[in-house]
């Protein structure tokens, strides 16, 4: 079985720009979660989608949002792009809603020049 | 909100020597504990957890330990391997307030050395 999968794996974007994020969950896994992962930090809390439904956001501005589709797939989207945006964001795939085992991606390399 | 604290942030050991590594957590109401492992290039990769009703678990060289009167919990890695050296996040999770999201630590970078 496929784990969970991100794409593209690397981006660079210029200051200002927007991007958008890819994730695919684990087959039969309905929540996603999105994380951001600077340098020699953990991971921190962005959002988490269950069954299409924002259930919990992260202390992000709302330049960033996400979104569910029907397959469970997910995207991350970030407008106004900052310097300090560069980060590895990373995709966690869960079973179900609440209190089961969160599985990360490889993530994504997003640096903003 | 959650706040966790790791320690030691850099750990260096001798292959076959044991690891410990300790986080700390601020919210009560937290319960759920999980730990990951991260390689250089890679996402963080579960390798034990452990839930507020159980105070130990083991599997195989790896072991987690709970004091939820303290607020605290402790991986223990056994037999080091150089395989072992990695970035090591521990993580805490509330699931009571409807939303999932892990606090993690700030991590603990395991040095086997040979």
């Amino acid at each position: 079985d496929a784990g969970v999968t991100q794409s593209p794996t690397h981006l660079i974007k210029t200051r200002g720009q927007h991007v958008t994020l890819r994730c695919s969950p684990i087959s039969g896994h309905k929540s996603v979660s999105w994380y951001q992962q600077v340098l020699g930090q953990g991971p921190q809390f962005i959002f988490q989608y269950y069954e299409k439904e924002e259930r919990g956001r992260g202390n992000f501005p709302d330049r960033f949002s996400a979104r569910q589709f029907p397959n469970y797939s997910s995207e991350l989207n970030v407008n106004a792009l900052l310097l300090g945006d560069s980060a590895l964001y990373l995709c966690a795939s869960s079973l179900g809603a609440v209190g089961t085992e969160a599985f990360f991606g490889q993530g994504t390399r997003l640096t903003v020049v | 909100g959650e706040n966790v604290e790791q320690h030691p942030s850099t750990l260096s050991v001798q292959e076959g020597d044991s690891a410990v590594i300790k986080c700390t957590y601020s919210d009560s109401a937290s319960n759920y504990f999980p730990w990951y492992k991260q390689e250089l290039g890679k996402g963080p990769q579960l390798i034990i957890d452990i839930r507020s009703n159980v105070g130990e678990k083991k599997d195989q060289r790896i072991a987690v330990t709970l004091n939820k009167t303290a607020k605290h919990f402790s991986l223990h890695i056994t037999e080091t391997q150089p395989e072992d050296s990695a970035v090591y996040f521990c993580a805490a999770r509330d699931s009571g307030g409807g939303a999932d999201g892990l606090t993690f630590g700030k991590g603990t970078h395991l040095i086997i050395q040979p």
